[in-house]
């Protein structure tokens, strides 16, 4: 699985937008984009994903580039809920058995 | 959304017993569970790949001996941690592959602590 890149930490005020940038240049035109979170002392918690196209759900939006090398989550209000490591992911097609390659991760804090 | 729990969510127990943590699939089966582990401010890192019905399989320099891994039903794995030391306390998780959706889901962890 390609390997992605991810800013260590930022920080959000709360009821703002966060953007959390990933960068997967060398992601193969069958990987999708993965985003997951995991909150202190929990496990991972599934939030998007996606191929190419825009995919936006009840918790989040994913927005990935045209060529694909990167991506950006956004959370459109964070609340202080929303404070975590968030880890972007890049796999194979959902069912091939694959596990999920986590890096570093982004620690997101939602400041009051 | 699919559900997977884990029990105990927490363990402490004496140097060299031996702890065992279920995974468990409550509304779907799981052909391939994975467990990882986790130790503190780190990343989850995959252990082994468990499959119903065979062997599982360990990633480099995980303990296959050490480290027991059981999956004898479509909604069951099991992690054994034999003779366990305290540098084996870290926080276990393990995650369900859906079958129809190939989807990943993660249990809640177990933190275990060896005195």
């Amino acid at each position: 699985d390609a390997k992605t890149t991810q800013p260590p930490s930022m920080d959000c005020a709360e009821g703002r937008a966060a953007n959390l940038p990933c960068n997967h240049s060398t992601i193969s035109g069958n990987e999708y984009v993965y985003w997951y979170r995991q909150i202190h002392s929990q496990g991972p918690q599934y939030i998007i994903h996606g191929l190419k196209n825009n995919e936006t759900n009840e918790m989040a939006s994913l927005i990935i580039t045209e060529d694909r090398k990167s991506s950006t989550l956004i959370l459109p209000h964070a609340t202080l809920r929303d404070t975590a490591v968030y880890y972007c992911i890049v796999r194979v097609a959902a069912g091939s058995a694959r596990q999920l390659t986590f890096g570093s991760g982004t620690q997101l804090t939602v400041l009051p | 959304g699919a559900v997977v729990s884990q029990h105990p969510s927490w363990v402490i127990c004496k140097s060299g017993t031996s702890v065992k943590i279920e995974c468990r699939s409550l509304d779907f089966q799981a052909t391939t569970m994975f467990w990882y582990r986790q130790f503190p401010k780190q990343s989850l890192m995959l252990m082994a790949t468990s499959n119903e019905g065979s062997k599982a399989t360990y990633e480099q320099g995980v303990e296959k001996d050490k480290f027991l891994i059981n999956h004898a039903s479509l909604t069951l794995s099991t992690l054994t941690v034999t003779s366990a030391h305290p540098e084996d306390s870290s926080f276990y998780i393990c995650s369900a592959e859906e079958g129809s959706t190939g989807e990943l889901f993660f249990g809640e962890g177990s933190r275990l602590t060896v005195l």
